[in-house]
Formats: C-alpha cells, sequence, structure tokens
C-alpha cells in the first residue's frame, strides 16, 4: 500500500524551515526519502532503519516513529537548489520500495 | 563512480514498433530495478533482478521484456506497446543483502508511443 505524504506541496522563502511527512499502515522495515528535480533522476537523500540506524546527507535530517510507521524529513534553512518533488519510499519484508505521492517544494528567493 | 547510466533518452516508438531500452552501472552492485513514472506522478516498480535472477515481476503486461545479460547491465525490451505506455522509464541499482541498500538512480528514458 502507498505511504501517504504530507502536505502535497509546500512554497518556502530562502532560510525558513519546512517539514514533509510520510505514513504507512503497514510495518516497515525502513524508510527512503529521494528528491527529484524536473526532468531529473530521483537523488537518493536518506534511508532510516527500524531500530534507529540511518545514513543519508549531512545537511539533511529524518526522523523514523516505527510504532506509528510514521516518518518526518526536516530541511532547515532552505536553498534554492532544495526545489524539488521528494518522495519517500517505505519498504517493508517484500524487499520492494513503495513511493508515496510525492512532495512539491518551490523555494524562492 | 556512482552513476547509472540509460540510453537512449528519448524513444518515439510506434504501436508495431520493437525497441530497447538499456541501463549501466558500474558500482558494484546487484540488484537492478525498472520503474515507470507517469507525469506528476512517483515512480511505480515494474521489475527487480538480484544477482542476475528475476526476483520481482509487479504484474507487468508481456509487452515488456527484462533481461539482465550481467551484473552491470539491464535491458528492457519492447513491442506492441500502447500509447498508455508513454512514460519515463527509471533504472536504480543497489547493494542487496547490506543493512542499507539505497537505490542510485538513472536519469531515465522518455518514451512516447504514437
Amino acid at each position: 500500500q502507498q505511504p501517504v505524504q504530507s502536505p502535497q506541496a509546500v512554497i518556502l522563502r530562502e532560510g525558513e524551515d519546512a517539514v514533509i511527512n510520510c505514513s504507512s499502515s503497514k510495518a516497515l522495515y525502513s524508510v527512503h526519502w529521494y528528491r527529484q528535480k524536473h526532468g531529473e533522476a530521483p537523488v537518493f537523500l536518506m534511508i532510516l532503519l527500524k531500530g534507529g540506524e540511518q545514513k543519508g546527507h549531512d545537511k539533511i535530517s529524518a526522523s523514523f516513529n516505527e510504532k506509528k510507521q510514521q516518518s518526518s524529513l526536516y530541511l532547515t534553512a532552505s536553498q534554492l537548489s532544495y526545489s524539488g518533488t521528494y518522495f519517500c519510499g517505505t519498504e517493508s519484508n517484500t524487499g520492494k520500495l513503495i513511493f508515496g505521492q510525492g512532495t512539491t517544494l518551490q523555494v524562492k528567493p | 563512480d556512482t552513476e547509472v547510466t540509460q540510453t537512449p533518452k528519448h524513444l518515439v516508438m510506434g504501436m508495431t514498433n520493437k525497441k530497447s531500452l538499456k541501463c549501466e552501472q558500474h558500482m558494484g552492485h546487484r540488484a537492478m530495478y525498472w520503474y515507470k513514472q507517469k507525469a506528476k506522478k512517483p515512480p511505480e516498480l515494474m521489475f527487480v533482478y538480484s544477482y542476475e535472477k528475476l526476483s520481482i515481476n509487479e504484474s507487468v503486461p508481456s509487452r515488456f521484456s527484462p533481461e539482465c545479460p550481467n551484473s552491470s547491465l539491464l535491458n528492457l525490451h519492447l513491442h506492441a506497446l500502447q500509447p498508455e505506455d508513454s512514460a519515463l522509464y527509471l533504472c536504480a541499482s543497489s547493494q542487496p543483502r547490506t543493512r542499507y541498500n539505497e537505490q542510485f538512480f538513472g536519469p531515465g528514458t522518455r518514451l512516447t508511443v504514437l
């Protein structure tokens, strides 16, 4: 089942913060976060594992609440380059990554 | 080298044509994936190869035929496609059976079926 992301869209000014949420109804093994700019490939940002381990870019932070099957991506002091569509991908015990519908982020000068 | 390459970048084909999409990675990954992405939608998994064997087929129509000739290459053979198959086709790779199995995506092939 597809995870649900919120909000669907965010508009920020440079320097502002944003939080993107991802929620699943299934028990999860891991949550992945990707950013996709228009016409480009999705780029890996962060992976969070059941049990608390995580791996990702230094300037990106995220959390994973295993009990609630929820993850949040925190974007602080946003830059123009942060603009794009953010997808969470959830992995249960099937080995498949199922992506949420995406959150479009626009950062304005 | 953390790059996944895909060819061609763009492809236009008729419904009676046969064409192939190609994907290559040199990261030593042993899992490779095909995704289909429609405009303003998330990528949808089509196929997964793990150690050169097809491990997941998401009930994809037989007009799409994947092939994994070796651990670095992944092909998607197309035949008798429909206009609704027009989409961005993304290839990805990862290292299976590891703690972190993040996927690295190629730039995609934008397919138009006339």
